[in-house]
């Protein structure tokens, strides 16, 4: 069965600061997919970034990048040049394995609440 | 393009009565899911359709949790009888497909329905 871990319930990051949230995952299907999704206080939830498991280069969107580390099972997103907007909730996701429908099924962790401080 | 349309955005009720949730995915998304998300936690998979079939509903409490997809478009989640404890947000997405690469796999959220139940 898949399984993605937050382990950091809360962190606090000083503007302009990176910071990097840590997200591992256990699944064993080779072909599986990870993403980063933002949930600011209005409840929406904003995809972010994505990687798949034979990607050869960690994948970067603006200021997000995925530092993967495929033998560690860990997917942490990198936050560069914090701002203020910044503070969210923020779920790592993975699809993968097939549900008795014999499609991919996407499971989330418990989050990660950063605060970004003046 | 226009979003994930989801109503209504609050509603409150006595427990053992019922309620209904709508959503309306983007247009051409043949993946539907409904998630529910209780306060301090990450989304969980109630059901997921390809076009207007169940593909997994594994998680669904279907002695009080029902949900339909007409015409593979429009999805409603029925809750009869609530309890307490399905005080949470119902969060309905949409993607492309969910077969084949996991990298169609993007989610597309609505804004999401939020439930009390007193």
């Amino acid at each position: 069965a898949q399984k993605i871990t937050q382990t950091q319930p809360g962190m606090f990051v000083q503007e302009k600061e990176a910071v990097t949230l840590d997200c591992t995952y256990d699944t064993s299907d080779p072909s599986y997919g990870l993403f980063w999704y933002k949930q600011p206080s209005s409840g929406e939830m904003i995809f972010l970034i994505y990687q798949g498991s034979y990607d050869q280069q960690n994948a970067t969107e603006g200021r997000y990048s995925l530092n993967f580390q495929k033998a560690r099972k860990s997917a942490n997103l990198v936050i560069s040049a914090s701002q203020l907007g910044d503070s969210a909730m923020y779920f790592c996701a993975m699809s993968c394995g097939m549900n008795s429908g014999g499609y991919q099924k996407v499971t989330f962790g418990t989050g990660t609440k950063l605060q970004v401080i003046p | 393009e226009a979003g994930v349309a989801q109503s209504p955005r609050y509603k409150i009720i006595e427990k053992r009565q019922s309620v209904a949730f709508w959503c309306n995915p983007i247009s051409g998304h043949a993946t539907l899911y409904w998630y529910q998300q209780i306060l301090g936690q990450g989304p969980k998979l109630l059901i997921q359709f390809q076009n207007n079939g169940v593909v997994d509903d594994s998680q669904l409490p279907k002695d009080r949790f029902s949900a339909e997809r007409l015409k593979g478009v429009d999805s409603t989640l029925k809750i009869q009888p609530a309890k307490l404890e399905d005080s949470a947000v119902y969060l309905c997405a949409s993607s492309f497909h969910s077969g084949g690469s996991s990298g169609a796999n993007v989610l597309t959220f609505g804004a999401g329905s939020r439930l009390t139940v007193l």
